[in-house]
This record gives C-alpha cells, structure tokens and sequence, in this order.
C-alpha cells in the first residue's frame, strides 16, 4: 500500500544528544514537510523540500537539520541545539508541480528528552 | 498574510447531537485551497476534505457537511448525529499560490460522550 512511514515511533533522547528521525514515501510525491505538534497546538513548519537535494526552511527550523538525496526519503536530524525538542512529529508529502495539492500525513513520531 | 482560526479550542456533546467547527481564515490570495482534517488519539491526520476558492458549494459526505463562505471568509464543518468515535482533534488548513505551504489553524479538540 502506498503511503509515509515514520520511525521509530517513540524515541527517547537524553540531553545533548543527536537524534534522527526517518520518514519514507512510496507515493512518489515531489514535496515533502517536516511538522512539529506540541500538546494542545497546531502544526508548525520544521522544513520543506520541493525536490530531491533541495529543501527550504520553515518557521521553526532552529536547531534542526534535514536532508533530501533520494526522492522517497526526507530524515529529520534533532540536534542538541534545539532547546526544547519534545514534541510530536510529523512528515508529510504533496505531489509537488501545481498549487492546491492536497497534503498527507505519516503516523507521527513521539520524540521526549529524558 | 496567511492566517487559520479555529477559536474553538475544546468541544463535548453527547451521541447523536450535532456539533459545528468554526474556521475563519485570512489571506491575500484570489486563488487558494481550504482542508479539513481529522486527528484521532493515534496522531496521524487524515484528509477529509479539499475546497478550492472558485467553488462556494456546500458539501455533505455522510453525516459530514462543509459550508464555505467567502464572504465571512468561513469553511465550517458539522457533523451530524455524533458518534463516539467522532471524538478526534480537528485541523482546518489553508494553501495558497506560493507553492505548496499549507497553514493550520491550532484545531479543535471535539469530545463525543456516549
């Protein structure tokens, strides 16, 4: 079945450690976000990348870093910059091309520093 | 700029009552997009619904109905007859002509008591 598939989908960190997390699509979607959830808020924007070796920064990219070498693959690297980094997360993809694409969502991460 | 509001932050009503969720948005755009989605407790966000501005009509899906109003700049949802398992957080989202960046209002988090 097509679709995004994130893991782990609960990791614990311990303070001033990197930690990647992975996030996978067979749909063969062009774009692809990085979201931060904290309890009873919306979604804030981490990255975005439009295209394979290029990605763009969101509202909230401070103390976070990505990469896009494969089409399907968009890892998030939460390093020990990010002051605050327990919250749930989550990727996403859209066909990319034209606007009015509609956004999908994978399963989500659960990330808590100990 | 590029705005979502749910003011709603909690609902609860009992089965089989109907509940309306408020989302006002702002934009500058002629052209744009307007989602509804779906969190359960398991995290992942599940599409409902994609509107685009040219289109004022209402939709229903099942018990689900979607009134759009540009002039009040307002894309309700009601569902009708509420089951328990209706009981989810609620994301109203906005995309606009700057490629593929997707807004989110802070949701509405609606209880479905038996």
């Amino acid at each position: 079945d097509g679709g995004i598939t994130q893991s782990p989908k609960y990791l614990f960190r311990k303070e001033g450690q990197n930690v990647t997390l992975s996030c996978e699509q067979n749909l063969n979607h062009d774009a692809m976000y990085w979201y931060r959830q904290d309890p009873g808020q919306g979604l804030r924007l981490i990255y975005y990348s439009q295209i394979v070796n290029d990605f763009q920064k969101g509202d909230i990219a401070e103390g976070y870093s990505v990469s896009r070498e494969k089409k399907e693959s968009f890892p998030l690297t939460v390093t020990s910059a990010q002051k605050n980094p327990t919250a749930f997360y989550l990727c996403a993809s859209t066909p990319g091309g034209s606007s009015g694409n509609t956004i999908y969502f994978g399963e989500g991460s659960w990330l808590t520093v100990v | 700029a590029q705005k979502v509001t749910q003011a709603q932050t909690e609902i609860s009503v009992v089965e089989k009552e109907d509940v309306t969720l408020d989302c006002v948005y702002e934009t500058r755009d002629t052209t744009y997009y307007l989602f509804w989605y779906k969190q359960p407790p398991s995290g992942e966000l599940v599409f409902l619904i994609r509107r685009n501005s040219f289109d004022e009509q209402n939709e229903i899906s099942g018990r689900y109905s979607w009134n759009f109003q540009k002039s009040t700049s307002s894309f309700n949802f009601t569902i009708t007859a509420s089951q328990v398992v209706d009981s989810a957080v609620y994301f109203c989202a906005l995309s606009g002509v700057n490629f593929n960046k997707f807004y989110f209002g802070s949701g509405t988090k609606l209880n479905v008591k038996p």
